[in-house]
């Protein structure tokens, strides 16, 4: 079965600290996809980004950037010059396929409670 | 704004009572998912409807049921309902339905059940 390990329940910075939230992933499938979604505080959950098994490069948008790593499983999320809108419960997630690959379903990590204080 | 939309937001019933959520998906997007995030189990996947058809389900309790209608809305039936079904339910749509072609997934903002 899959899984998604978030082991950082919750960190505090300071504003324009930088931070990276780790996840760990286990599958036997040779192709996957993983994402990151935030939850502010307001409850919807807002995609950020999708990352494919075969591609490994890192991937850098605005002050996030990510760092895929197929050798020891990880996916991690680094925010840079963190900012108090930050602030959110951060998931990150594995897609797995239904019977024939008909389907698709994601297993989501316990997520990161990320505040940042001014 | 994800562009999905769900209905009721907030809802209060009893237990033993039955709940229908709305969802309707991204324009152009023809699969929706429904998960559930309660306090003890996190965010699980419950269903997937494509185009009118199921294509996965995750742990979904038999008393919970749904459908996708030929507009491409879908609703998530709850019946006979306990306290620990208390929890925020999100629905997702993507525009492809199969793995592989699912391409990225949009939540809506959630109906909150709450089970008195």
């Amino acid at each position: 079965a899959q899984k998604v390990t978030q082991a950082q329940t919750e960190i505090s910075v300071v504003e324009k600290e930088d931070v990276t939230l780790d996840c760990v992933y286990e599958t036997r499938d040779t192709t996957y996809y993983l994402f990151w979604y935030k939850q502010p505080p307001s409850g919807e959950l807002v995609f950020l980004i999708r990352r494919n098994s075969f591609d490994e490069q890192n991937e850098i948008s605005g002050r996030y950037s990510w760092n895929f790593q197929k050798s020891t499983s990880s996916f991690n999320f680094t925010i840079t010059a963190s900012q108090v809108v930050d602030s959110a419960v951060y998931f990150c997630a594995l897609s797995e396929p239904s019977y024939n690959n008909a389907g698709n379903m994601l297993t989501f990590g316990g997520g990161t409670r990320l505040m940042v204080k001014p | 704004d994800s562009g999905v939309t769900q209905t009721p937001k907030h809802l209060i019933t009893a237990t033993g009572q039955r709940v229908t959520l709305r969802c309707s998906p991204r324009s152009g997007d023809l699969s929706v998912y429904w998960y559930q995030q309660s306090l003890d189990q996190g965010l699980q996947f419950l269903i997937q409807y494509y185009n009118g058809e199921e294509r996965a389900k995750g742990n979904i309790l038999e008393r919970f049921s749904a459908q996708q209608f030929p507009d491409l809305h879908s609703e998530l039936n709850l019946s006979s309902l306990e306290l620990g079904d208390s929890a925020l339910y999100f629905c997702a749509s993507s525009q492809g339905g199969g793995f592989g072609n699912t391409g990225e997934l949009f939540f809506g903002e959630g109906s909150r059940l709450t089970v008195l």
